[in-house]
């Protein structure tokens, strides 16, 4: 098992600049969560879907993100027009059938926005 | 408003020692906590988990204590090694049926040989 993939592991870019980051959950996994990781507020849950219909966005920050699950192997979150302060890495992660319930964590992406 | 917080950014122990790592949350409809732990460029990887229902749970040399009534919990790793070495993110959730974690901010463990 691959583990949850993500796309591209590192992303510089500048002030204003689209960015889309990718995901691809395990095989089988019905739920999948975008995190945002920063220092001083942590893993924060941004957006997470089930069965590839986004159930809770609260945590995303403003409109300039967005998020989309076309299917149950593939999810993107877009940051439209970027500011510096997105600048974090980003976390996917997809919900796990053992019995603990735990979620599975990609490798995320390291965002810089200049 | 933070409703898991790890009020210890960083800890340091010495190899064999116990580490302990303190985790306190609001929010008392919070039903099952996890700890997961992060390594540098990797994501976080599920360590340990308990369930409101108990006060304890072991997994070898990692035991998770929960303490309802003053809404805390800990993780016990005894002996500590220097590969534990690494971040530690306790998390909570909610008996709403849709797993959704609140992670608090992580404490920074480092074992020293």
């Amino acid at each position: 098992d691959a583990g949850v993939i993500q796309s591209p592991r590192h992303e510089v870019t500048e002030m204003g600049q689209e960015v889309t980051l990718r995901c691809k959950p395990i095989s089988g996994h019905n739920s999948l969560f975008w995190y945002r990781q920063t220092m001083m507020r942590g893993l924060e849950l941004l957006i997470y879907f089930n069965n590839n219909v986004p159930i809770d966005d609260s945590g995303m920050p403003e409109d300039r993100f967005s998020a989309k699950m076309p299917n149950a192997s593939f999810s993107t979150l877009k940051i439209q027009p970027s500011e510096p302060r997105d600048s974090a890495v980003y976390f996917c992660a997809s919900l796990g059938t053992g019995s603990y319930n735990e979620q599975f964590f990609g490798p995320g992406t390291r965002l810089t926005v200049l | 408003d933070q409703q898991v917080k790890q009020n210890s950014p960083s800890l340091s122990v010495q190899e064999g020692r116990i580490s302990i790592l303190n985790c306190d949350y609001t929010n008392s409809m919070f039903d099952y906590f996890l700890w997961y732990k992060k390594y540098p460029a990797e994501g976080p990887t599920f360590l340990i988990s308990i369930s409101s229902i108990k006060d304890k749970n072991e997994d070898g040399r990692f035991t998770v204590f929960l303490n309802k009534s003053a809404k805390h919990l800990s993780l016990h790793i005894v002996p500590s090694q220097p590969g534990d070495s690494a971040v530690y993110f306790c998390a909570a959730s909610r008996p709403s049926g849709t797993y959704k974690y609140i992670f608090g901010t992580g404490t920074r463990l480092k074992v020293l040989a």
